[in-house]
């Protein structure tokens, strides 16, 4: 059973830092690219972006609203995605699911239970 | 505000069909067959419903089904059940330039 877990939330400051880990289980982890989103409270779903698998070069992509400041990266050997989140902003508050993004095309098709993140002073 | 568009809610009677829309441009739904669809429930995780505009998961009850027409994708939910009261998003790859996933803003359906 494929599973994903998210953890590493919490509250922190404006202009501090946070990483999340996705820890993975239940497929072969360094097969797949991985996808980070989030979704403030009350809102829709929002793209935070994704590392493709070793295969395709792991390199990472980002929407625009974190380039810059968020990083994603992954351990294939711990079956672990990371979200490094620097220079937080308030508006950066949410909940962050990590995914999996399917073998066979754009969408996700695993989701982890999420984890919240608040940046308040 | 979101990329692609859809109804803030929608609702039916149980055994009834709905259709929710979504609505982008020939950028995202009108250019690529790689519409997505998750149903959320209130305080848990999206699942994935529809993929590749038309095509369902294994698990997923053939009640659910989709359709694309020019900018605009369709979930189509038949034999509504008290169950499928949940929030709907769409999704849209974006294109090679900006490697980027769009979403809609989420459709709330009501079964009466």
């Amino acid at each position: 059973e494929v599973q994903l877990v998210e953890s590493g939330g919490g509250l922190v400051k404006p202009g501090r830092s946070l990483r999340l880990s996705c820890t993975a289980s239940g497929f072969t982890f360094g097969d797949y690219a991985m996808s980070w989103f989030r979704q403030a409270p009350g809102k829709g779903l929002e793209w935070v972006g994704f590392i493709r698998s070793k295969a395709y070069g792991g390199t990472t992509e980002y929407a625009a609203s974190v380039k810059g400041r968020f990083t994603i990266s992954r351990d294939d050997s711990k079956s672990i995605a990371y979200l490094q989140m620097n220079s937080l902003k308030t508006e950066d508050t949410a909940v962050y699911y990590c995914t999996r993004v399917s073998s066979s095309g754009w969408h996700f098709d695993y989701w982890g239970q999420g984890t919240l993140v608040t940046v308040s002073s | 505000q979101s990329a692609l568009t859809q109804p803030r809610s929608v609702s039916g009677s149980p055994g009834q069909s709905v259709t929710i829309s979504c609505t982008g441009t020939s950028s995202d739904v009108g250019g690529y067959n790689y519409v997505s669809w998750y149903q959320q429930h209130p305080g848990k995780a999206p699942k994935l419903m529809i993929y590749d505009v038309s095509k369902r998961p294994s698990g997923v009850p053939d009640r659910f089904s989709g359709s694309k027409s020019g900018n605009t994708a369709s979930l189509t939910i038949s034999g509504l059940q008290a169950e499928d009261e949940a929030d709907y998003y769409c999704c849209s790859y974006a294109g090679s330039y900006t490697l980027n996933v769009v979403f809609g803003g989420g459709t709330k359906l009501t079964v009466l």
